[in-house]
């Protein structure tokens, strides 16, 4: 299996542009969760997916965060308009049913906010 | 607020000696205790998870040990070695979702 795929890698922008990150889960897997993490707060959960539903959103920072899960094998994470205080490293990670406390992460998408 | 308290926030161990990373709980509504390793430039992997009714589990030179009654859990790295070197997170999963508590974490490095 090739793993949690992630894209972008790295992507740097300017204040007020919008920002789409995207998310590849491991087939198979029910639950799809998106972090952020920074050095100064940690990893932190934003929001995660079970079957393509949003389960639990309240980690979203404010509405310029959305995210969606259209098809079990894709999500995306959208910022919009983006600031220099979300720039962090977004990972998404995914399960299955049963054993959500055993995630598997993808490489990351490290984001910077100019 | 569920939460889970992680220390300490770094350590630094010689090579071949014994690194200790502890964690404690605020309630028992929780059904796993998972640890997380997570090197530079990488996602966090899953490095070895307890059930609290199991008061120790080990695999290679890694063993959680788990104190239910103090609501604690702990990662003991045996023979630590420089490739050891890493970010270490504990997590805990509530029993009414599927989501983690993570701790702060702790940068663990392994000194030759």
């Amino acid at each position: 299996d090739a793993g949690v795929i992630q894209s972008p890698r790295h992507e740097v922008t300017e204040m007020g542009q919008e920002v789409t990150l995207r998310c590849k889960p491991i087939s198979g897997h029910d639950y799809l969760f998106w972090y952020r993490q920074t050095m100064m707060r940690g990893l932190e959960l934003l929001i995660y997916f079970n079957n393509n539903v949003p389960i639990d959103d309240s980690g979203m920072p404010e509405d310029r965060f959305s995210a969606k899960m259209p098809n079990a094998s894709f999500s995306t994470l959208k910022i919009q308009p983006s600031e220099p205080r979300d720039s962090a490293v977004y990972f998404c990670a995914s399960s299955r049913a049963g054993k959500s406390y055993e995630q598997y992460f993808g490489p990351g998408t490290r984001l910077t906010v100019t | 607020q569920q939460q889970v308290k992680q220390s300490p926030q770094s350590l630094i161990v010689q090579k071949g000696g014994i690194s200790i990373i502890n964690c404690a709980y605020e309630n028992t509504a929780f059904d796993y205790f998972p640890w997380y390793q997570q090197f530079p430039g990488k996602g966090p992997a899953l490095l070895i998870a307890i059930r609290p009714d199991v008061s120790e589990k080990k695999e290679g030179r890694f063993t959680i040990s788990f104190n239910k009654s103090a609501k604690q859990f702990s990662l003991h790295i045996m023979d630590s070695q420089p490739g050891d070197s890493a970010t270490y997170f504990c997590a805990a999963r509530p029993h009414s979702n599927y989501q983690l508590i993570w701790g702060a974490g702790t940068k663990l490095i392994i000194k030759p």
